[in-house]
């Protein structure tokens, strides 16, 4: 039961470089979701995808960006990364069966540091 | 004003204590509310969704009042494995069936033999 899937679980980077965080769901959801949580912050959502080959911007989209080639994979990408994106990193899945809200699943996090 | 506030706590409670949380939503377009639980350093876990009539699941009872648009949390009899971080999530459905989760900044509760 691997249900969210998130690599790499820590990551230093050094200002201005870049790279990828993946996300990978077992679960057939249809959609993902990218948050940051920082402390006194909770999670914000930085992009979601409400299916294969479609991705939206959340409340901080800025320095960040995404793919979902595939359903069960949903891609963060850092293109040149600053201290600010320092944070730690959920990918969560939902599906759509529930109309009026479905749990979401998360994966164990991605502790990115940026020095 | 943030969409969804609670008190951060720490909560510092005995064994066998009863605690409450509260949390407030401005959106009265909410649709649904849950409460999630995080351990330290670990991901958010659901813990219980909140119904309108109130729902209990052992010793946790969690109530919504769309009224005064605030949802609360019970735990009767804690054990110190309840000390975790308690975020309430407010579910806003868009009109384009987008499911928005908002995630309160959570509440500390910290049990104490």
């Amino acid at each position: 039961n691997a249900g969210v899937t998130q690599t790499p679980k820590f990551r230093v980077l050094k200002t201005g470089q870049s790279m990828t965080l993946l996300c990978a769901q077992d679960m057939n959801h249809e959609y993902m979701y990218w948050y940051r949580q920082d402390p006194g912050m909770g999670l914000r959502l930085i992009h979601y995808s409400v299916g294969e080959g479609t991705t939206a911007k959340g409340e901080v989209p800025d320095g960040y960006n995404v793919s979902r080639l595939k359903k069960q994979n949903f891609l963060l990408g850092l293109e040149s990364a600053a201290p600010s994106q320092t944070s730690v990193y959920f990918c969560a899945s939902s599906s759509t069966a529930n109309p009026t809200g479905t749990e979401a699943f998360f994966g164990q996090g991605t502790r990115l540091t940026v020095v | 004003r943030k969409e969804v506030e609670q008190d951060p706590g720490p909560f510092n409670v005995p064994e066998g204590a009863t605690v409450a949380f509260n949390c407030t939503y401005s959106n009265s377009a909410s649709q649904s509310f849950f409460w999630y639980r995080q351990d330290c350093r670990k991901e958010p876990k659901l813990l219980m969704s909140v119904y309108s009539s109130g729902n209990e699941d052992g010793r946790f009872t969690a109530q919504l009042n769309r009224a005064s648009q605030y949802i609360s949390l019970l735990i009767r009899d804690s054990k110190l494995s309840d000390s975790a971080t308690y975020l309430c999530v407010v579910n806003m459905r868009r009109n384009t069936g987008f499911q928005k989760l908002v995630f309160g900044t959570g509440t500390r509760l910290l049990v104490s033999p």
